[in-house]
């Protein structure tokens, strides 16, 4: 049962212009939301989040945006760069009982931005 | 400021050998996690601890993975015997329990089970 969502498995832009990625969830109880990017032989590195009681939150070429009602967020990255190739996972977080939080990784999307 | 660090970072064994994954969190981070990563299934969580105590293991596909962690600094993850399926790539997250979401990954170990 895959809660989180990535229906996408790669995506090709040009340089210059827009990148959306997009991501779905199915648990209601997740009240924050992650994206990381990961490149070939490391890990994932955090990117940007959002918390369930925001709709958006940007940061530099970067803007993730949250529908609620949807269970759907995107990440847009404008403008695209070469630098950007690479796989975007999304992840939901649970808080645990035990303490901490829990993420919940999408497949992840290959990002190609071709010159 | 040193990272997650994980070893070995390749490891190639025969099926029904045991291998162990090891991890160093970051200094001061309490909650360590473990993840496997294949193509169909993404990033997957098996196990996650806080204050080094396994809190949710319900990700561990069977009893031939078990974990550890001793102590604050150090974890290890272990196959015993390990089979062709195992193959991927294993990361170690830590992060800081509270107020924080972010989880700060290891390189991973990419594991070949042949």
């Amino acid at each position: 049962d895959q809660q989180v969502k990535q229906n996408s498995p790669s995506l090709s832009v040009q340089e210059g212009r827009i990148s959306i990625l997009n991501c779905d969830y199915t648990n209601s109880m997740f009240d924050y939301f992650l994206w990381y990017k990961k490149y070939p032989a490391e890990g994932p590195t955090f990117l940007i989040s959002i918390s369930s009681i925001k709709d958006k939150n940007e940061d530099g070429r970067f803007t993730v945006f949250l529908n609620k009602s949807a269970k759907h967020l995107s990440l847009h990255i404008v403008p695209s760069q070469p630098g950007d190739s690479a796989v975007y996972f999304c992840a939901a977080s649970a808080r645990l009982t035990g303490g901490g939080n829990k993420l919940t990784f999408g497949t992840g999307t290959q990002l190609k931005v071709e010159l | 400021d040193a990272g997650v660090i994980q070893s070995p970072r390749h490891e190639v064994t025969e099926m029904g050998q045991e291998v162990t994954l090891r991890c160093k969190p970051i200094s001061g981070h309490n909650s360590l996690f473990w993840y496997r990563q294949t193509m169909m299934r993404g990033l997957e969580l098996l196990i996650y601890f806080n204050n080094n105590v396994p809190i949710d293991d319900s990700g561990m596909p069977e009893d031939r993975f078990s974990a550890k962690m001793p102590n604050a600094s150090f974890s290890t993850l272990k196959i015993q015997p390990s089979e062709p399926r195992d193959s991927a790539v294993y990361f170690c997250a830590s992060s800081i329990s509270r107020g924080s979401y972010e989880q700060y990954f290891g390189p991973g170990t990419r594991l070949t089970v042949t």
